[in-house]
């Protein structure tokens, strides 16, 4: 089955204490992203991957690293937490940004900094 | 950066009626604009997409066109139906790929 999977589903955490958060997907896109949703703000993107070990900031990359070692994997990494960082997390896969193929978006996560 | 603008906020109509939400985008170089359905505690998924060089495209029930010269587009569904209730968010992306979404329309299907 296609999918994209994320881990955790939910974390609360505490200010400062670094987290990352999985995501791997299994239908060889090249294509990667992560985006954080919050309340009357829609999607906004954090960073995306257009192959391995290439990846470009999107519009709200502070406080936030990803990396693209493996095609499958594209971790969301916070290296210093803050509350302004609480939000509901999802990662998306596709074959090309552009491509005719849907993309895939994971189930969410949840993350509350406190 | 791209500044993408959607409305209405929130939209209720009658089962069987129409549907309409518009976006405006302010980069003119954005060449792809993809619509995203997002029910309630549910990913976003992909319902139609259309390409810079296309004015409008139809699959069954929906329908995007889009007017470069406005820069605006907008997501048509016919003939709505209880299902169809859910939040829709419009994007639109530059040639570097890069996706910029409006902040969602919330569609309430009455029956």
């Amino acid at each position: 089955e296609a999918q994209v999977t994320q881990n955790p589903r939910y974390l609360i955490t505490v200010t400062g204490k670094k987290l990352t958060v999985t995501c791997s997907q299994n239908m060889n896109h090249e294509y990667m992203s992560w985006y954080r949703q919050d309340p009357g703000l829609g999607l906004r993107q954090i960073y995306y991957s257009m192959n391995v070990e290439v990846t470009d900031k999107g519009d709200v990359p502070e406080g936030y690293k990803v990396s693209r070692k493996e095609k499958r994997n594209f971790p969301l990494i916070l290296e210093s937490p803050s509350p302004n960082q609480t939000s509901l997390y999802f990662c998306a896969s596709g074959q090309g940004a552009h491509s005719n193929q849907p993309q895939h978006f994971g189930d969410g996560t949840r993350l509350s900094i406190l | 950066g791209e500044n993408v603008e959607q409305h209405p906020s929130t939209l209720s109509v009658q089962e069987g009626d129409s549907a309409v939400i518009k976006c405006t985008y302010s980069d003119s170089a954005s060449n792809y604009f993809p619509w995203y359905k997002q029910e309630l505690g549910k990913r976003p998924q992909l319902i139609i997409d259309i390409r810079s060089n296309v004015g409008e495209k139809k699959d069954q029930r929906i329908a995007v066109t889009l007017n470069k010269t406005a820069k605006h587009f907008s997501l048509h569904i016919t003939e709505t139906q209880p299902e169809d209730s859910a939040v829709y968010f419009c994007a639109a992306s530059t040639p570097d790929y890069k996706l910029s979404f409006g902040a969602g329309t919330t569609v309430t299907v009455r029956a």
